[in-house]
């Protein structure tokens, strides 16, 4: 099935960097989504984008929604160990439908 | 408040048995979802239900595999003559309208290991 394209695969930062990650698509998305997953857990919703040019931030967390529609990108600040995990992107054509996730982006900090 | 629980955690099976699901969705929300999620992969979506009614099943990848909603809450999927290749995590997850017509959020389960030996 289809997949957003999510880069990077993995990332090795060092405590207290920034992270940036993106998602691209071929087709247009009217709400993006980045959720996080943990091992052995199911992904939980970091932030939600709903309209093309959103910037939306929580906490040391910022995303924005592409103007195109077809993008997204997921910055992390003054990164700590527990941002630790898998992060996905994924796409959401209206309300009540399917997601498209992407393949998510690896994170190790190394304290 | 609970959040979305499936069962069991883990199941291993041989090649050509059947399997079920099981998924218990937050009370109260209408909207249910099954996805699969393979190894290294994102999860990929199977089948969504809206009250007790598949909505769309455009995602189950044959016909081996079914699922069901039958009073609008609990739901199971179902693996016929299952496939080395059907081993992945199975997330469900659950979804209530928003009054503001935006998109609903999804609160995932654990999810269930199936592995096919």
């Amino acid at each position: 099935g289809q997949q957003l394209n999510q880069s990077p695969q993995s990332m090795f930062i060092q405590e207290g960097e920034d992270v940036s990650m993106n998602c691209t698509s071929s087709s247009i998305f009217n709400t993006w989504l980045w959720y996080k997953q943990d091992p052995g857990e199911g992904p939980v919703l970091l932030i939600a984008l709903y309209k093309a040019g959103e910037l939306t931030s929580n906490g040391r967390l910022t995303a924005q929604f592409g103007i195109t529609r077809k993008d997204s990108f997921l910055n992390i600040s003054a990164s700590i160990p527990s941002d630790v995990g898998i992060y996905f992107c994924a796409g959401q054509k209206t309300g009540n439908t399917p997601l498209v996730f992407g393949k998510g982006t690896r994170l190790s900090v190394i304290a | 408040g609970a959040g979305v629980s499936q069962t069991p955690s883990n199941k291993v099976t041989e090649k050509g048995k059947y399997v079920e699901l099981r998924c218990d969705p937050i009370s109260g929300h209408t909207a249910l979802y099954w996805y699969r999620q393979s190894l290294g992969q994102g999860p990929e979506f199977l089948i969504y239900f809206q009250g007790t009614g598949a909505a769309d099943d455009s995602g189950l990848p044959n016909d081996r595999f079914f699922a069901v909603r039958p009073e609008g809450s609990v739901s199971t999927l179902k693996i016929q003559r299952t496939e080395r290749g059907d081993s992945a995590v199975y997330l469900c997850a659950s979804s209530s309208p928003s009054d503001r017509g935006r998109t609903d959020t999804q609160y995932f389960g654990p999810g269930t290991r199936l592995t096919v030996l």
